[in-house]
C-alpha cells in the first residue's frame, strides 16, 4: 500500500548551517512528490516539487533529491535561517480518475533553528 | 499570503449545532479539496471536487457534508459532530492537470 513517512520528528540546527530533512515512501509507482512548509497557525505552503524522472531539483536555497532505488526523498535547506523554523511535510501525489489528485502526507518534521 | 481564503478561522461548536466552513480560491483553479489535520497525525484527505463534481469521498462520516456551488467556492457543512472531530480543517485548490495544491490557512474547530 502507499504510505509516506519521515525519519525524524524533530530536527534542530544552528542558524547558518544546512538542514536535511528526509522522507521515505513505499509506493514505487509514485510519480510526483511535493515538499510543504507549515508555520504555526498557517496552512501548508508549497516549497518545491519533483517528478520521478528527475533525481534532483533546485530552488532558492532549497534542493530536493529523489532516490527511486530506495524510495527516499530529502529536502536540503542551505544557510538555514530563523524564518525556516516550521514543520516540513513531504507528500506523494496520485491523479484521480475524475480529475484532481490525491496527496498522501507524512507526519512531518519539526525544524527548529537555534540562534 | 496564498490565494485561498477560509472562514471562519476559529470555530467552537456543541455536538448538536450545525455550522458551515467556507473556502474561496482566487487562483482560477478548477479542483478543490478538504483536508483534516489532527495533532500528531498526517493530513487526511476528505473530499475532492473537480469541475464542481465530487470525485473523491475518503470514507468520511455523513456528519460532514461538502458543497461546491462553483469552481471558486467550497463549503463543508457540519452537524452533530463529535469531540474527536476537533481539528484544523484545510481547504486547497489546484488545476486538474497540475498536481500542485495550494492551501488556505485553515479553520481551527473545537467540538465541545
Amino acid at each position: 500500500g502507499e504510505s509516506v513517512g519521515l525519519h525524524l520528528p524533530t530536527l534542530s540546527v544552528q542558524e547558518g548551517d544546512n538542514s536535511i530533512i528526509n522522507c521515505a515512501y513505499s509506493n514505487s509507482a509514485s510519480d510526483y512528490f511535493i515538499w510543504y512548509k507549515q508555520e504555526s497557525g498557517k496552512g501548508p505552503q508549497f516549497i518545491i516539487d519533483i517528478r520521478s524522472n528527475m533525481d534532483k531539483r533546485q530552488g532558492q536555497r532549497v534542493t530536493v533529491l529523489l532516490n527511486k532505488t530506495v524510495k527516499h526523498l530529502s529536502l536540503q535547506i542551505a544557510a538555514t535561517q530563523p524564518g525556516d523554523s516550521a514543520v516540513y511535510f513531504c507528500a506523494e501525489s496520485h491523479i484521480l480518475t475524475g480529475g484532481g489528485n490525491k496527496l498522501t502526507f507524512g507526519t512531518g518534521t519539526q525544524l527548529k533553528v537555534e540562534l | 499570503e496564498t490565494g485561498v481564503t477560509q472562514t471562519p478561522r476559529h470555530l467552537v461548536m456543541g455536538m448538536t449545532n450545525k455550522k458551515s466552513l467556507k473556502c474561496e480560491q482566487h487562483l482560477g483553479h478548477n479542483a478543490m479539496y478538504w483536508y483534516k489535520q489532527s495533532a500528531k497525525k498526517p493530513l487526511e484527505l476528505m473530499f475532492v471536487y473537480s469541475l464542481e463534481e465530487r470525485v473523491e469521498n475518503n470514507s468520511v462520516p455523513s456528519r460532514f457534508s461538502p458543497e461546491c456551488p462553483n469552481s471558486s467556492h467550497l463549503f463543508l457543512h457540519l452537524h452533530t459532530l463529535q469531540p474527536e472531530d476537533s481539528a484544523l480543517y484545510l481547504c486547497a485548490s489546484s488545476q486538474t492537470e497540475v498536481e500542485t495544491q495550494y492551501f488556505g490557512p485553515g479553520t481551527r474547530l473545537l467540538v465541545l
